[in-house]
């Protein structure tokens, strides 16, 4: 499958920081989708993006679907500890087909 | 809704032992996957299922076997397990004809923690 690049690769912040990371893919895809995995569990859809250009929130997380349709972000606002956790980025080319996941960024939030 | 199930959630084995993970999920999902976790990896699919009695490979396939005979489970087998194989296991489902808005939205269950010594 198409492995995505996600970037930053981790992050050390404090709270309240404004947080941004992307994902980009050298093919198209159709869908993005951003998953949260907290430790010992599975990924958790945060936000799915499905139109080109679309900028799309969740409380302090808003995602964009770039318009190349290779690319995606994901901001999340005024970070809280909770926020802790890996951020997946994925791409989907149909309804049905598998996702093609991104190495995660992994995040820190001190108190 | 309990969504995605899976068990067990954790095993060891011991190589060349064989061993089933149930995947069950009760949201009428047809399609159905089985992914793999390594540390510092995303998630790569092994098997995935369209519907009740079909199964196809993903880019992991080798050393895995998948059956889905009920619309609700989705079964992956080691038939000998090596210690290659050892990893996160995550069962995934998505798509109900009755909503076309989610389609494309896959859901997790919390994973199935395998060592094979």
């Amino acid at each position: 499958g198409q492995q995505l690049n996600q970037s930053p690769q981790s992050m050390f912040i404090q709270e309240g920081e404004d947080v941004s990371m992307n994902c980009t893919s050298s093919s198209i895809f159709n869908t993005w989708l951003w998953y949260k995995q907290d430790p010992g569990e599975g990924p958790v859809l945060l936000i799915a993006l499905y139109k080109a250009g679309e900028l799309t929130s969740n409380g302090r997380l808003t995602a964009q679907f770039g318009i190349t349709r290779k690319d995606s972000f994901l901001n999340i606002s005024a970070s809280i500890p909770s926020d802790v956790g890996i951020y997946f980025c994925a791409g989907q080319l149909h309804s049905g087909y598998a996702l093609n996941f991104g190495k995660g960024t992994s995040l820190l939030v001190t108190p | 809704n309990a969504g995605v199930t899976q068990t067990p959630k954790f095993r060891v084995l011991k190589t060349g032992q064989s061993m089933t993970l149930l995947c069950a999920q009760d949201m009428n999902h047809e399609y159905m996957y089985w992914y793999r976790q390594d540390p510092g990896m995303g998630l790569r699919l092994i098997h995935y299922s369209v519907g009740e009695g079909t199964t196809a490979k993903g880019e992991v396939p080798d050393g895995y076997n998948v059956s889905r005979l009920k619309k609700q489970n989705f079964l992956l087998g080691l038939e000998s397990a090596a210690p290659s194989q050892t990893s996160v296991y995550f069962c995934a489902s998505s798509y109900t004809l009755l909503d076309l808005s989610q389609n494309y939205e896959q859901y997790f269950g919390p994973g199935t923690r395998l060592t094979v010594t």
